[in-house]
């Protein structure tokens, strides 16, 4: 149980491209997802807290207009790279929690790693 | 001090060897620890997932919590080489969402 799926596992695109990025719970409900960032040989770090019909809180010095989340059902939410540069390019991971308490723990998806050319 | 300090290795271990981690944290009101296992290119995958200080067995693994200690482990009993992988040690307290992480601890197990 509590599995994530995450879509594309991979994306290469150009300079100046807008990218979106799924995260999908697919065996229970998720009010709160997660939205990660991490680089080679390094531990993640949160980028944004993503909650279900309410706007997402953002870590601070992640630009809430260049990263835009939706989370607009209990198994889905999407993080959109507007106006991709290649510094942009990371592995970005979405995890979501199985229910409403802070004490379960979050699953993890299989990540997403996007090149900017 | 980082909230969260684990020795990022990389620690390499003959197969059948255990495989023992471990973190230390510093923040006392941590009520919850996690264990995740990532292997490259993929997402961290949950192991263990404690709450109470003591041992929490799950087939080869078993995660030691010791809350007086600030301390965790997390050991791995007759270690393959598919174990090899980034280790993650995780844990936050009642109310807060973040996960405060260690930076992994890098395995290798050698056939």
């Amino acid at each position: 149980g509590a599995v994530v799926s995450q879509h594309p596992s991979w994306v290469i695109c150009k300079s100046g491209t807008s990218v979106k990025i799924e995260c999908r719970s697919l065996d229970f409900q998720a009010t709160t997802m997660f939205w990660y960032r991490q680089f080679p040989k390094q531990s993640l770090m949160l980028m944004a807290t993503s909650n279900e019909g309410s706007k997402a809180t953002y870590e601070q010095g992640v630009e809430k207009d260049k990263f835009l989340i939706n989370h607009a059902s209990l198994t889905l939410s999407t993080l959109t790279v507007t106006s991709a540069h290649p510094e942009d390019s990371s592995f970005y991971i979405c995890s979501a929690r199985d229910g409403d308490t802070v004490n379960q723990p979050q699953h993890f998806g299989d990540g997403t790693r996007l090149s900017i050319l | 001090q980082k909230e969260v300090e684990q020795d990022p290795g990389p620690l390499s271990v003959p197969e059948g060897a255990i495989v023992s981690l471990n973190c230390t944290y510093s923040n006392s009101a941590f009520q919850y620890f996690m264990w995740y296992r990532q292997y490259s290119r993929k997402g961290p995958e949950l192991l263990m997932y404690t709450y109470s200080s003591g041992n929490k067995e799950d087939g080869r693994f078993t995660a030691q919590v010791d809350k007086s200690s600030k301390y965790i482990s997390l050991f791995i009993r007759d270690s393959q080489p598919s174990d090899s992988a980034t280790y993650l040690c995780a844990m936050n307290h009642y109310g807060n969402n973040r996960l405060a992480f260690g930076k992994g601890n890098q395995v290798v197990v050698i056939p």
